[in-house]
C-alpha cells in the first residue's frame, strides 16, 4: 500500500538551531514528492518539488533531497517565523492526478 | 497573483442544513479538489474533478456531492450537514498535478 510517514510529529528549536524533517514513503513508480507549509488556520502553502533521487532544492533557509525512500527537509538557522506544519506528499504514476500526504511535522522555533 | 478563492473563511450550520461550499481559481487549471483537514487524520481527498462536469470521488466522499459546471469554480455540497462533517475544508488546483495550489480554507462548524 502506498504510504507516507513524517518524523517527527513535532519539533521545538531554539532560533539559530539547524535541524531536518524527514518524510519516508513507499510508493510504487515515483513522479513527484511535495514540499508544503502550513500556517494555523491557512491552507497548505507550495514549496518544492522534488522528481528523482539526487535532486536537491533550496529556498531561503530550507532545502530539500530525495532519495529513493525519502526526503529531507533541512531547516538552516531558523527563526520564529519558520514555525508552522510541514507538509509532505507523494504523486506515483498508477494514481490518478491524486497526491498521497503525510501527517506533517509541526515546528516551533522559539526565540 | 494567481489564486483559489474559496467563499467563505467560517460558517456554522445547523445538523440538516444543505451546505454549499465555492471555489474559484483564476488560473485556467483543469484540475480542482476538495479536501478536509482534521487534526490526526491529516488532508483527506473528499472529490476531485479532471474537466469541467467531470467528479471523481476520492477518499471519503459520503455525505457530499460535487457540482463544476465551468472550469474556474468547483463547489462542494454537504447535502445534510451532520456533526461529524465539522473540520477544515480546502480547495485545490493544478494545471498538471504538480504543485497544488490552495484556497485558504473554510472553517465549518455543524451544531
Amino acid at each position: 500500500e502506498d504510504q507516507v510517514t513524517q518524523s517527527p510529529e513535532a519539533l521545538r528549536l531554539q532560533e539559530g538551531e539547524s535541524s531536518s524533517l524527514n518524510c519516508s514513503y513507499t510508493v510504487s513508480g515515483l513522479r513527484g514528492l511535495f514540499w508544503y507549509r502550513q500556517d494555523p488556520g491557512k491552507g497548505p502553502e507550495f514549496l518544492f518539488t522534488l522528481y528523482s533521487a539526487g535532486e536537491e532544492k533550496e529556498k531561503e533557509r530550507l532545502k530539500a533531497t530525495l532519495t529513493k525512500k525519502e526526503s529531507f527537509l533541512h531547516i538552516t538557522a531558523p527563526k520564529p517565523e519558520d514555525s508552522a506544519t510541514y507538509l509532505c506528499a507523494v504523486y506515483n504514476a498508477g494514481n490518478n492526478r491524486k497526491l498521497i500526504w503525510g501527517l506533517g511535522t509541526s515546528l516551533a522555533v522559539n526565540p | 497573483d494567481v489564486k483559489v478563492t474559496q467563499s467563505s473563511r467560517y460558517l456554522v450550520k445547523r445538523t440538516g442544513e444543505k451546505v454549499f461550499l465555492e471555489c474559484v481559481q483564476d488560473m485556467d487549471h483543469e484540475n480542482m479538489f476538495w479536501y478536509r483537514q482534521d487534526p490526526g487524520l491529516g488532508l483527506r481527498l473528499i472529490y476531485f474533478s479532471y474537466d469541467v462536469k467531470m467528479k471523481e470521488k476520492g477518499d471519503i466522499p459520503e455525505g457530499y456531492s460535487v457540482s463544476r459546471e465551468k472550469k474556474e469554480r468547483f463547489s462542494l455540497i454537504l447535502e445534510s450537514a451532520s456533526t461529524n462533517q465539522t473540520s477544515m475544508y480546502l480547495c485545490a488546483s493544478t494545471l498538471d498535478s504538480y504543485g497544488y495550489t490552495f484556497g485558504s480554507g473554510t472553517r465549518l462548524t455543524v451544531v
